[in-house]
């Protein structure tokens, strides 16, 4: 079985600094890796993802992510946020292969400060 | 291309009751997944369906049903509603692959 975990529930950040969301996953076989964003009273937005190739993928609104088989994680990260990157972000898993279901974290919610 | 939609966006019932809620994919999806968000559990897996067959199913009781017409569309209904299914219901389709796009949800407050 697969299992995700956002370590961290609430990152807060000041307009136009770095920052980086932390996932981790654990899994007996290989994965399809994903990070959606939720806007307030929205459905679910596909930032990124990770099917194969290389482990540096890039998404929308300047973010990216890096897959790291060893460490077992895949944090996401923008070099300068922007107030209307304040939203919650979910980290999730699906199975490689086959045609499971998304396994989702628990979330981190970005509040980005002027 | 559109994306998936889903109606209605707000539904208000009473406990006791049951729901049925709608979802259209992405023109050429066939693949139609639900999954309820509440505060508590986070999202969770429902039910996916594939050219009207249900493929894969989540923990949840009897009380969840869902179905898939030859047009890709899908509902899913609840009978018997209880305070703790208050949740968003997010419908989401894909094509034969990986990628799984999401709608904007239904938020069903059970009172």
């Amino acid at each position: 079985a697969q299992s995700v975990t956002q370590l961290d529930s609430q990152v807060p950040v000041f307009e136009e600094a770095p920052v980086e969301l932390r996932c981790n996953y654990s899994s007996s076989v290989s994965v399809y890796l994903f990070w959606y964003v939720q806007y307030p009273n929205q459905g679910l937005q596909l930032l990124l993802k990770y099917l194969s190739g290389s482990t540096l993928v890039k998404g929308i609104n300047g973010f990216e992510a890096e897959f790291n088989k060893s460490q077992t994680s895949f944090h996401l990260r923008k070099p300068s946020v922007h107030i209307s990157d304040t939203a919650e972000y979910f980290c999730a898993v699906r199975r490689g292969g086959s045609q499971g279901n998304l396994i989702f974290g628990k979330g981190t919610k970005l509040s980005v400060k002027p | 291309k559109a994306g998936v939609t889903q109606t209605p966006r707000y539904l208000i019932k009473t406990r006791g009751q049951q729901v049925t809620l709608s979802c259209s994919p992405i023109s050429g999806h066939r693949s139609v997944s639900w999954y309820q968000q509440t505060p508590g559990q986070g999202l969770q897996f429902l039910f996916e369906y594939f050219s009207e067959t249900q493929r894969n199913k989540g923990n949840f009781p009897g009380r969840f049903s869902g179905r898939q017409f030859s047009n890709s569309r899908s509902e899913m209904n609840v009978s018997t509603l209880e305070l703790g299914d208050s949740a968003l219901y997010l419908c989401a389709s894909s094509l034969e692959g990986p990628t799984i796009h999401f709608g904007p949800g239904t938020r069903l407050t059970v009172t």
